[in-house]
Order: structure tokens, then C-alpha cells, then sequence
């Protein structure tokens, strides 16, 4: 079974421009979720989704920070402009609904670096 | 609100030696109780979870025990290996029907042959 897909794996880009991570849930799930990771700060929850609607975002750092779910299958993460302290490894995340003990499901994480 | 604390790391081990890596959690209502596990250069996964008082989850050789009287749920493995070498994220679901996750800060090991 194929488990989250992000793309891309790395982005290494200069600041002020436009980043855009991808993100492929598993198939069925219904709740998807974006982190940030830092050694500074751990692991931060941005924001997640359920049934494709943002249900909490009061982690997105700043106005900077987007995030869609057009569809089931898909979602995005969008940083414009991009700053060097945005340098971190993102990650998505998806799991199944009904109860809160279901786990969640992480992709391999896009490490992204601003110069 | 909901909270997790772990242990600090990093823990630095010889192979085969007991492990313990120690969390703590406050919350309201009966929240389930996970490890994650973090391979370098890789994303989380599920190692272990809980969903009530005294269960116990295990995996791999990990265990944990889900103890309400001390808000615990404590990580161990009897002879940890080489391989066993990564972080370690301790996490609770969120009350009623939230998804999130509360994790803990995460702690490394280092397993030395």
C-alpha cells in the first residue's frame, strides 16, 4: 500500500521567492495534517485538515503560510515570500476518521533550506 | 489544556542494555496514548499506542502501559540493538472529536554496539 506522498523530497531556494509542498494522503483517509520541524521547536502542527476543510490553522506561523485541500487526494503548503527562517523539514501527515485514536500516517518530510 | 512531557535526551545506551524513556501527561477526559518513532532522515511512525488504563501496547519489542493513577506511559525495551537508534515521540489525541495530536518534545537514543 502506498503510505503519504510528499514532493518535493528537497527544495533549496532564495528568499522572497514562492514555495509550494505537495502532499498525497492515503487513500481513504480523511484527516490531513502539515508539521513543521525544527530543532529549534520540535515539531509544530500547522494546520490540519478533516474531510478537506480546515478545521484548525492556528499554527501557520503567518500570513505567509497557506495551506489548500482541493480534493481528497491532495493537498498544498504554500510559503510566499519565503524567509530563511522558514528553513526546516515539513511534513504531512493523514489519518482515518471516526475516533481519535486513530494514528497518524507521516510522509517522508521535504526538507527545505532558504538562502 | 492537554500537555505531554518526556524525558530528556539524549540517552546514550550500550547494546543490549534495558531502556526506559519516561512520559507524563495531563488531560481531561480519556485520551489515547501513542510512540512514535523517528529514523534518521525519515518521517514518524506509529511504534506503540494505548486507548485505555492498563493497556499496554508493544511492538518490536517496546512496550508501554497506559497507568491513569500516574498519568504515565512509559517507553521500555529489555535489550535495545543498534538499529533501535533514533527519536522517540511520546503523544496523546486530543479531547472529544479533535484530531490533533499533543506530542511531547521527543528524546534521541543512541544505541553503541
Amino acid at each position: 500500500d502506498a503510505g503519504v506522498i510528499q514532493s518535493p523530497r528537497h527544495e533549496v531556494t532564495e528568499m522572497g521567492q514562492e514555495v509550494t509542498l505537495r502532499c498525497k494522503p492515503i487513500s481513504g483517509h480523511n484527516s490531513l495534517f502539515w508539521y513543521r520541524q525544527t530543532m529549534m521547536r520540535g515539531l509544530e502542527l500547522l494546520i490540519y485538515f478533516n474531510n478537506n476543510v480546515p478545521i484548525d490553522d492556528s499554527g501557520m506561523p503567518e500570513d505567509r503560510f497557506s495551506a489548500k485541500m482541493p480534493n481528497a487526494s491532495f493537498s498544498t503548503l504554500k510559503i510566499q515570500p519565503s524567509e530563511p527562517r522558514d528553513s526546516a523539514v515539513y511534513f504531512c501527515a493523514s489519518s482515518l476518521g471516526g475516533t481519535t485514536n486513530q494514528p497518524q500516517h507521516f510522509g517522508d518530510g521535504t526538507r527545505l533550506s532558504i538562502l | 489544556g492537554d500537555s505531554v512531557t518526556q524525558m530528556e535526551g539524549p540517552v546514550t545506551l550500550s547494546e543490549e542494555a534495558f531502556l526506559t524513556i519516561n512520559c507524563t501527561y495531563t488531560a481531561t477526559g480519556y485520551p489515547s496514548l501513542f510512540w512514535y518513532v523517528q529514523y534518521p532522515g525519515e518521517g514518524l511512525q506509529l511504534l506503540l499506542k494505548a486507548t485505555k488504563a492498563d493497556d499496554k501496547g508493544s511492538n518490536k519489542g517496546f512496550e508501554a502501559t497506559y497507568r491513569k493513577e500516574t498519568t504515565s506511559f512509559h517507553l521500555e525495551k529489555g535489550s535495545v540493538q543498534v538499529s533501535d537508534s533514533a527519536v522517540y515521540f511520546c503523544a496523546l489525541s486530543g479531547a472529544g472529536n479533535n484530531r490533533k495530536l499533543i506530542w511531547g518534545l521527543g528524546t534521541s537514543l543512541a544505541v553503541n554496539p
